[in-house]
C-alpha cells in the first residue's frame, strides 16, 4: 500500500531564511505526489504536484518541490520564508492500490512556523 | 465558480442523533470525496464517488453513509452519532479523464462535536 511520511511535526524558520518541509514516500510503481497547505480554520489548498517530467516542480506562492526517486523523497522548499507561510503542510501520494479510483493518501502534516 | 461548498460550518450533536453534511461542487468534477481530519492524524478517507450513482468505501466508512444522485452533490450521513465522530470533515472533488487533472479541491470543512 502507498504511504507518505512527514518526519517533522513542526518546522521553525526565521523570515527571510530558506525553508524545507520533508516528505518521503513508499509506492509500488511511479508516484503521483502532491503538496497541500492548510491555513487555520480553512480547507486544504493545492500547492503543487509531481506526475512526470522535470524533478523540480514549481507551485503557488513561491514554493517548489524536488522529486528524488533514489531517496524516495519529495521535499517542499522555498528560498525565502514569509510569516504568512505559517500553516500546516500536507504531503500526499496517489493511491493506485485499488486500480481505477483516484484517491490520495495523506501524511500526518507538518506545522511550519515562520517568525520575525 | 464557488468551487466546493460545505454546510454547516459547525454543528453540535448529541449521542445517537443523526445529521447530514452537505457538499456541493460547481466545477463539473466527476470524483468527489469525504475526509475526516483528527489532530495529528492527517486526513482519512471516509467515502468517495467516481460519478453520479457510484460510491465506494474509503479507509474509515463505519458509521457513515453517502449518496451521489447528481454530479454536483455528495452528502454525508451520520445515522447514530458517537463521540468518536467528533472531527473536522472535508469534502473534496477532482476531475479524472482525458487530460488528467488529479488535483483535489477542498471545501472549507464542517466542524462536528458529538457530546
Amino acid at each position: 500500500a502507498q504511504s507518505v511520511a512527514q518526519p517533522e511535526d513542526q518546522v521553525n524558520v526565521a523570515e527571510g531564511n530558506p525553508l524545507t518541509v520533508k516528505c518521503t514516500y513508499s509506492v509500488s510503481g511511479n508516484p503521483y505526489l502532491f503538496w497541500y497547505v492548510q491555513y487555520p480554520n480553512r480547507g486544504l489548498q493545492f500547492l503543487l504536484k509531481y506526475i512526470t517530467g522535470d524533478n523540480l516542480v514549481k507551485g503557488s506562492y513561491g514554493f517548489e518541490a524536488e522529486f528524488n526517486k533514489s531517496q524516495t523523497s519529495f521535499h517542499l522548499k522555498k528560498p525565502s520564508a514569509l510569516v504568512s507561510d505559517s500553516a500546516l503542510y500536507f504531503c500526499a501520494v496517489r493511491d493506485f492500490s485499488t486500480g481505477t479510483a483516484s484517491k490520495l493518501t495523506f501524511g500526518t502534516g507538518t506545522r511550519l512556523q515562520v517568525t520575525l | 465558480n464557488a468551487g466546493v461548498t460545505q454546510t454547516p460550518k459547525f454543528r453540535i450533536l448529541k449521542i445517537g442523533q443523526s445529521m447530514t453534511l452537505q457538499c456541493t461542487q460547481d466545477m463539473n468534477h466527476n470524483y468527489m470525496y469525504w475526509y475526516r481530519q483528527d489532530p495529528g492524524m492527517g486526513l482519512k478517507l471516509i467515502y468517495y464517488s467516481v460519478g453520479a450513482g457510484i460510491t465506494d468505501k474509503g479507509e474509515v466508512p463505519n458509521g457513515y453513509n453517502v449518496s451521489r444522485s447528481t454530479t454536483e452533490d455528495f452528502p454525508l450521513r451520520l445515522e447514530l452519532a458517537a463521540p468518536s465522530q467528533t472531527s473536522v470533515y472535508f469534502c473534496a472533488s477532482s476531475y479524472l479523464g482525458q487530460g488528467v487533472q488529479e488535483t483535489q479541491y477542498f471545501g472549507p470543512g464542517t466542524r462536528l462535536l458529538v457530546l
